[in-house]
């Protein structure tokens, strides 16, 4: 069955860093890759997508490559902030089918 | 413009009691969802809908029904409420632009006792 890993539930780094999170997936072929950000007692919201021809995307502070051949995505968050503390959603898709979500990773940025 | 609104927020039911929780959109998206996330777990998708008068089950849909009369509203129904369905629920609707970008709502936080 298909499966998604996110490599952390929890990461924990210093403001003025980049935040790395990872998202690793087996048995699917995403036609696309989205990001969401959860914030404690609030629903997801979207951050970025990145379609499986695409290597990179950038929104920002932002950053998300695309490996379809190593089947993993990494978010980066460059000069992360206290503020960007959150728990960061991977999500797949294809056409014509509802997401599916990894469990997410707990960044927590300290000052 | 509101967006994606669940009702209630928050709710403690007793074992097989039954209730309703309802979802509303005002951006006429077609696409509805009903997800759960419990602790350490992910979103699970219960069930969703592409349009009104259609419903299709999701990964997990035991234990609740759905429909879907009109564009905006999308409640979900749970029969003989079971402690296994605590669990916070997410409503979602898939917005029109190309990113497939889903817009969820708050959520409602579930406790059966």
């Amino acid at each position: 069955s298909q499966k998604i890993e996110q490599n952390s539930e929890a990461l924990n780094i210093q403001e003025g860093k980049t935040a790395t999170l990872t998202c690793n997936y087996t048995n699917y072929s995403p036609a696309y890759l989205q990001w969401y950000r959860q914030d404690p007692g609030r629903g997801p919201v979207f951050l970025l997508l990145i379609r499986e021809n695409e290597k990179e995307k950038r929104k920002e502070r932002l950053k998300v490559t695309f490996d379809t051949t190593l089947k993993q995505s990494l978010f980066h968050i460059t000069a992360s902030q206290p503020a960007d503390s959150a728990t960061y959603l991977c999500a797949l898709g294809q056409a014509g089918t509802a997401l599916i979500f990894g469990k997410g990773t707990t960044l927590s940025v300290s000052s | 413009n509101a967006g994606v609104t669940q009702t209630p927020k928050f709710r403690i039911l007793k074992i097989g009691q039954s209730m309703t929780l309802q979802c509303a959109q005002d951006m006429n998206h077609n696409y509805m969802y009903w997800y759960r996330q419990d602790p350490g777990m992910g979103l699970k998708l219960i069930y969703y809908s592409v349009g009104a008068g259609i419903t299709d089950k999701g990964e997990v849909p035991n234990g609740y029904n759905v429909s879907r009369s009109t564009t905006e509203d999308f409640p979900l129904r749970l029969e003989l409420a079971a402690p296994s369905q605590t669990s916070v629920y997410f409503c979602a609707s898939l917005g029109r632009s190309n990113t497939g970008e889903l817009f969820f709502g708050e959520g409602s936080r579930l406790t059966v006792l």
